[in-house]
């Protein structure tokens, strides 16, 4: 069965300074991986995806993420944090095949210290 | 496009009322889901409808979990009776197609049962 983990289920980090979210999926083949974010009192964003080809994806807010077949691995990456930033944010993967269910990872809540 | 809209976005009842929960997905989107977030168990996919068709409940917890979507523009999810234990977010997401487009989330219900 598919799984998500994501390590850190907290991270502070100081305005201005880089912020890495890390991603390892289990799978039985590369799905679909996903970056989402949830502000405070808000639903689910998404911040970015990738399908296939370049494995470092852009995404909305200035975010990155990039995928490592080799890993298991979609780390979310900013080089720069605002205030903004804080939330909480998800990995999630679906199936390339048929079918359209997500599996979520149980997040990760970033604080931004001024 | 207004986006997945969901009502109400707060809720408050006692203990054995029936709650009902709705949701309107975004037009042209052909699959629904029903998430349930809390502290402890994070999200957590509850049932989902493709084409108005419910592929896979078996997130529902209990009998006093029931959802509908009686046409594409539409879905419900009830309670009956609601236990204090049922506090939570939920939400609604819809997509079009496979997993390739991701999901896109309304912005929820806080229930609460006192």
């Amino acid at each position: 069965a598919q799984s998500v983990t994501q390590p850190d289920i907290h991270i502070t980090v100081s305005e201005g300074a880089s912020l890495e979210l890390r991603c390892n999926y289990s799978y039985g083949a590369t799905p679909y991986l996903f970056w989402y974010v949830q502000s405070p009192g808000q639903g689910l964003q998404l911040l970015l995806k990738y399908f296939s080809g370049d494995t470092l994806v852009q995404g909305i807010k200035g975010f990155e993420a990039e995928f490592k077949r080799s890993q298991s691995s979609f780390n979310l990456r900013k080089p720069s944090v605002h205030w903004s930033d804080a939330a909480e944010y998800f990995c999630a993967v679906g199936p390339k095949a048929a079918g359209n269910k997500l599996t979520f990872g149980g997040g990760t809540r970033v604080l931004v210290k001024p | 496009d207004a986006g997945v809209i969901q009502s109400p976005r707060h809720e408050v009842t006692e203990m054995g009322q029936e709650v009902t929960l709705r949701c309107k997905p975004i037009s042209g989107h052909d699959y629904l889901f029903w998430y349930r977030q809390t502290m402890m168990r994070g999200l957590e996919l509850l049932i989902y409808f493709n084409n108005n068709v419910p592929i896979d409940d078996s997130g529902m917890p209990e009998d006093r979990f029931s959802a509908k979507m009686p046409n594409a523009s539409f879905s419900t999810l009830k309670i009956q009776p609601s236990e204090p234990r049922d506090s939570a977010v939920y939400f609604c997401a819809s997509s079009l197609g496979t997993a390739l487009y991701g999901y896109t989330f309304g912005s929820g219900t806080r229930l609460t049962v006192v």
